[in-house]
This record gives structure tokens, C-alpha cells and sequence, in this order.
């Protein structure tokens, strides 16, 4: 089965400053890769999602942006960060077309100060 | 507006059923999900239904879905104070996948 990791657990990051969270899949093959952030009350809220290499889907529109440089790793960014990008970011794979369960990393909490 | 939708609370007395309700709007979804999340936990897989079925049955758990209403809804049997946790529907077009809020289930003795 899948195994993601998803990495740095915590961060704590002043305003302005750069941010990149990664995630790497162990396990598939040609995942679908998604970065969602989790708040209370509001669910998980899909950022972004991608079905292949290079390929990005923004879902809303942010300070943040992803890449996919290689096929089971997927890549969280900001050039500036605001504090409303605080959060709990989460990574998740499916297996593309047979996507019947979705894995997810730990997750990062993100504070900015 | 969102593209899944439920109802953030629900409580019940353990023993009765619990019924965990979800609207969605992508009418090219394939797969429709519920997973539980456990205080302090990640998200599980409880169940999923392909949107080619009306109902699907395991042990305490009943997925009943209305495609033309875009109507997904969890009914869990014998409610237990263990089901207390976070329920999230979602769905999959194969290729986005898209969770609603999450029904906070409050088991009370």
C-alpha cells in the first residue's frame, strides 16, 4: 500500500519569508497528488491537485503554489508568506483512475508570526 | 458555492442509528466517500460507493445514494460511543477530489 511522507510535521515562519513543504509517495505509481489545508469547521479545503508530472489544478486562488517535479512528489510553495496562511496542510494520493482510497501524510502546522 | 456540502453536528443516544447527510454538486463524480477522523487522528476510509450503485451494505454501516439528487447519505447502526469522531463525505471525478466539512457525531449515554 501507499505510504506518503509529508515533511516538516511543525513550522513556525515569520511573515515574508519563503516557504516549501514536501511530500514524497512511496508505494504507487502515477499517483494523483493533492495539498489540502484542514481549519475547524471548514473541512478539508482542497488547494491543489495534480494527475501527473508538471501538471498543477489550483483550486482557489492564494499565496500559494505547487509543483510536481517528479512523479510521487509533490511540492508546496510561497514566495511571501501572509499570516492567514497559517494552517494544518495536508498531502494525499490516489492511484489515479482506481482512486477508492485516498492516503495522507501527517500533516504540517504551519504558524506564522 | 462548495462543491460538497453537510452538516457540521449531529448527536445521538448510543444504541439508536445515526444518519450523516451530504449534498455534492459535480454531476460527473465516480466515486463517493465517507471517512471518519478520530480526535487527534488522520482521516480513514470508512466506506466508498461507485456512482453506478443505490446502496451499498458493510456490517453496521448503510451508503445510500440518490444521483439525481446529488444525495449521499451514511447510516450507522447501533450507534456506539467508539463512533464519536468526525465524518467527512467526498467525492472523485477520477481526478479531483473534494471533501465536504465534516459532521461532528456526539454519541450520548
Amino acid at each position: 500500500s501507499q505510504t506518503i511522507h509529508q515533511w516538516p510535521a511543525t513550522l513556525v515562519q515569520p511573515v515574508g519569508s519563503p516557504l516549501s513543504l514536501e511530500c514524497t509517495v512511496e508505494g504507487t505509481s502515477n499517483p494523483n497528488l493533492y495539498w489540502y489545508r484542514q481549519a475547524a469547521g471548514r473541512g478539508l479545503q482542497l488547494l491543489f491537485y495534480s494527475v501527473g508530472i508538471g501538471q498543477i489544478s489550483s483550486e482557489v486562488p492564494q499565496n500559494l503554489s505547487a509543483s510536481r517535479p517528479q512523479d510521487r512528489q509533490f511540492i508546496l510553495s510561497s514566495k511571501k508568506l501572509l499570516l492567514s496562511d497559517s494552517g494544518f496542510y495536508l498531502c494525499a494520493c490516489t492511484r489515479g483512475a482506481t482512486n477508492t482510497e485516498a492516503f495522507f501524510g501527517q500533516g504540517t502546522r504551519l504558524t506564522v508570526v | 458555492g462548495e462543491d460538497v456540502e453537510q452538516s457540521l453536528f449531529l448527536s445521538v443516544r448510543e444504541g439508536d442509528s445515526s444518519v450523516i447527510n451530504c449534498t455534492y454538486t459535480d454531476s460527473s463524480s465516480t466515486y463517493l466517500y465517507w471517512y471518519k477522523q478520530e480526535p487527534g487522528a488522520g482521516l480513514q476510509l470508512l466506506t466508498y460507493i461507485f456512482s453506478n450503485m443505490d446502496m451499498k451494505q458493510d456490517q453496521r454501516l448503510t451508503v445510500l445514494l440518490n444521483k439525481k439528487d446529488k444525495h449521499l447519505s451514511l447510516r450507522i447502526a447501533d450507534t456506539q460511543t467508539g463512533d464519536s469522531a468526525i465524518y467527512f463525505c467526498a467525492e472523485s471525478d477520477g481526478d479531483k477530489l473534494s471533501f465536504g466539512a465534516g459532521t461532528t457525531v456526539t454519541v450520548r449515554a
